[in-house]
């Protein structure tokens, strides 16, 4: 089945500081990748997504994710964190074989920004 | 152009009882998913719907149900109450397969 890794599920780092999610997924063949982030008491929010195009896909609020296939991973990076950054993340894929549309999460990480 | 709609935000339910959450997907979206959030067990797929038709079930109970109307609002129903099932849940809809799911704010639900 498949399924995907989060590495660390506390990140803490300065303001103005890089950011660095980790995430790794378990299929030979690359399913499709999501990064979605939750704030406080909300739901959840796409922040980016790999389909087949560029490895290294931008997205909201200055986040990017870039496609390893050779390392299986998708990292979230941000060059500087922001205050507002704070909440939780999620890596999610959905397999490209079958017919299964379900995202399948990591357990996520919690990103604190601190002065 | 609107989000997800998820209603009720808050629910609280006593054990044994039955409820019904409601979800309205951004127009236009044919697929309707539902997922069940909780600290311990993470983001867990409850079952996903498209036109109409239930394409996926997760690893739930049959308490758990739902049903998509032919505008695509959809449902979901827990019988039986349990405590166990407090948590957040979360509809999301997606214009095509794999275009990306956008999620509404989730219906909180307390079991006491």
């Amino acid at each position: 089945a498949q399924s995907v890794t989060q590495l660390g599920s506390h990140v803490s780092v300065s303001e103005g500081a890089l950011v660095l999610l980790r995430c790794n997924y378990s299929s030979s063949v690359p399913p499709y990748l999501f990064w979605y982030v939750q704030y406080p008491n909300q739901g959840l929010q796409l922040l980016l997504k790999y389909t087949s195009a560029a490895t290294l896909v931008k997205g909201i609020n200055g986040f990017e994710a870039e496609f390893k296939k050779s390392e299986t991973s998708f990292h979230l990076t941000k060059p500087s964190a922001h205050m507002s950054d704070a909440a939780e993340y999620f890596c999610a894929v959905i397999p490209r074989t079958g017919t299964a549309s379900k995202l399948t999460f990591g357990t996520g990480t919690r990103l604190q920004v601190t002065l | 152009k609107a989000g997800v709609t998820q209603t009720p935000r808050y629910l609280i339910k006593t054990r044994g009882q039955q409820v019904t959450l409601s979800c309205s997907p951004i127009s236009g979206h044919r697929s309707v998913s539902w997922y069940q959030q909780t600290p311990g067990q993470g983001l867990q797929f409850l079952f996903e719907y498209f036109s109409e038709t239930q394409r996926n079930k997760g690893n739930f109970p049959g308490r758990f149900s739902g049903r998509q109307f032919s505008n695509s609002r959809s449902e979901m129903n827990v019988s039986t109450l349990e405590l166990g099932d407090s948590a957040l849940y979360l509809c999301a809809s997606s214009l095509w397969d794999n275009y990306g799911y956008t999620f509404g704010s989730g219906t909180r639900l307390t079991v006491v």
